[in-house]
């Protein structure tokens, strides 16, 4: 069975504050994405990355980083958080499919309130 | 620009009631087209993918379809443990990046 976890289901941090959100696959997949979901505007990509140390932005990186120093591993990165950070956080990583084909498994979530 | 639009938004069905949610997507070159069950507060689910036009997947009470603009996920005589929100999402053949739809939420009353 296909593992995505994070580190925190829910997080309360205050403004300003540097926040970590952690996420482990245990398949060996090459890409990792974070993403952020919200009501009425869905699933919107943060970061991805395609192997390790690599990163590529999303559609919404402003006020987000990435690590992902080692292959099973991607953290998304709060440098200051925000009020208008508070969302749901979710990380997924694709199954290195047979030629172009992939699939894409989510973790549980990490639901964060920034106050 | 790849996009994915899901009609309805919201969908009520009584137990034993069949019906079918839509996802409409434009993309350059589909690389695959994804069904994702939600839950409340949790993580989506994969469910299905569909590569090509014509190809069809079942799993329990749910088929998904496949056409050249849209795909279907059909369900037949839902239960209530069927509630959820279901999202597609289409991957093209550049880059990396899946797209979402804004989701069906379904809810299916005993």
């Amino acid at each position: 069975d296909v593992k995505v976890t994070q580190s925190s289901r829910y997080l309360v941090k205050r403004t300003g504050e540097k926040v970590f959100l952690e996420c482990v696959q245990d398949m060996d997949h090459e890409n990792m994405f974070w993403y952020r979901q919200d009501p009425g505007l869905g699933l919107r990509l943060i970061y991805f990355s395609y192997d390790v140390k690599m990163k590529e932005k999303g559609d919404i990186p402003e006020g987000y980083s990435v690590s992902r120093e080692k292959k099973e591993r991607f953290s998304l990165i709060l440098e200051s958080a925000s009020t208008n950070q508070t969302s749901m956080y979710l990380c997924a990583s694709t199954t290195p499919g047979t030629g172009l084909r992939e699939t894409q498994y989510f973790g549980p979530g990490t639901r964060l309130l920034v106050l | 620009e790849d996009q994915v639009t899901q009609s309805p938004e919201a969908l009520r069905l009584q137990e034993g009631e069949s019906s079918s949610l839509n996802c409409s997507y434009t993309v350059s070159g589909l690389r695959g087209l994804f069904w994702y069950r939600q839950d409340p507060g949790k993580g989506p689910e994969f469910l299905f993918t569909l590569y090509s036009a014509g190809e069809e997947k079942e799993k329990e009470r749910l088929k998904a379809t496949l056409t050249k603009k849209e795909s279907f996920l059909h369900i037949t005589a839902p239960k209530p443990e069927d509630s959820a929100t279901y999202l597609c999402a289409v991957q093209g053949s550049y880059g990396q990046n899946f797209v979402f739809g804004p989701g069906t939420r379904l809810s299916v009353l005993p």
